[in-house]
């Protein structure tokens, strides 16, 4: 049973460029969350997603970001027109439902 | 807004000693607690948790302790290894239960031969 599956691993965007990281949640898991982690602290929120449904986007930014999780396919953070403080660790978590949340490893977006 | 918090940024221990990582909250509400490892490069991974009516869970190697009085739990790890260089993390979900965890800030523990 493979785990949470991010990719890209590693993405660089020049300033003004789209970002696009895909997760893949666990094998029958249909709660996905979407965290960002700055260098040297904690995660901190941005999503929690259904299928098909956003259910909290309070911690992600109003104005560029979206995400989304299809009934078909991974769940998509977008971020648009990029900044340099857009640059982080973007990390995915799936669950079953309230229970135990696994995370993927990480998309590491760096902004030039 | 509530918060949890770490007291120290960074722990070096000698490899075979005993650690402890710190962690505030400050919502006395609180009910549930985490605590996360994140080695270099990787996501955070589940180690233990803790509800609010205990005092004290033990894994293997790892002792969370919980101090209502205070708000402040604690994560032992006894007979440190290499392996557990990494950042620690104590997290919260919200009282509506699903994991819009908080996370403190992290300790970094660097175990030294």
């Amino acid at each position: 049973n493979a785990g949470v599956m991010q990719n890209p691993r590693h993405l660089v965007r020049r300033r003004g460029q789209e970002a696009r990281l895909r997760c893949s949640p666990m094998k029958g898991h249909s709660h996905v969350y979407w965290y960002r982690q700055l260098p040297e602290e904690g995660l901190k929120f941005m999503v929690y997603l259904q299928k098909e449904n956003i259910i909290d986007e309070s911690g992600m930014p109003k104005e560029r970001f979206s995400a989304e999780f299809p009934k078909e396919g991974p769940s998509i953070l977008r971020i648009q027109q990029v900044v340099r403080g857009d640059s982080a660790a973007y990390f995915c978590a799936s669950s079953l439902s309230n229970t135990e949340a696994f995370f993927g490893q990480g998309t590491r977006l760096t902004v030039v | 807004g509530e918060s949890v918090g770490l007291h120290l940024p960074t722990l070096s221990v000698q490899e075979g000693d005993n650690s402890i990582i710190n962690c505030a909250y400050s919502n006395s509400a609180s009910d549930y607690f985490i605590w996360y490892k994140q080695e270099s490069g990787k996501g955070p991974q589940f180690i233990i948790d803790i509800r609010s009516n205990m005092d004290k869970r033990q894994g293997q190697r790892v002792t969370v302790l919980l101090n209502k009085t205070v708000k402040h739990l604690s994560l032992q790890i006894a007979a440190t290894q290499p392996g557990d260089s990494a950042v620690y993390f104590c997290a919260e979900p919200p009282p509506s239960g699903y994991n819009k965890l908080i996370f403190g800030a992290g300790t970094r523990l660097a175990v030294h031969p």
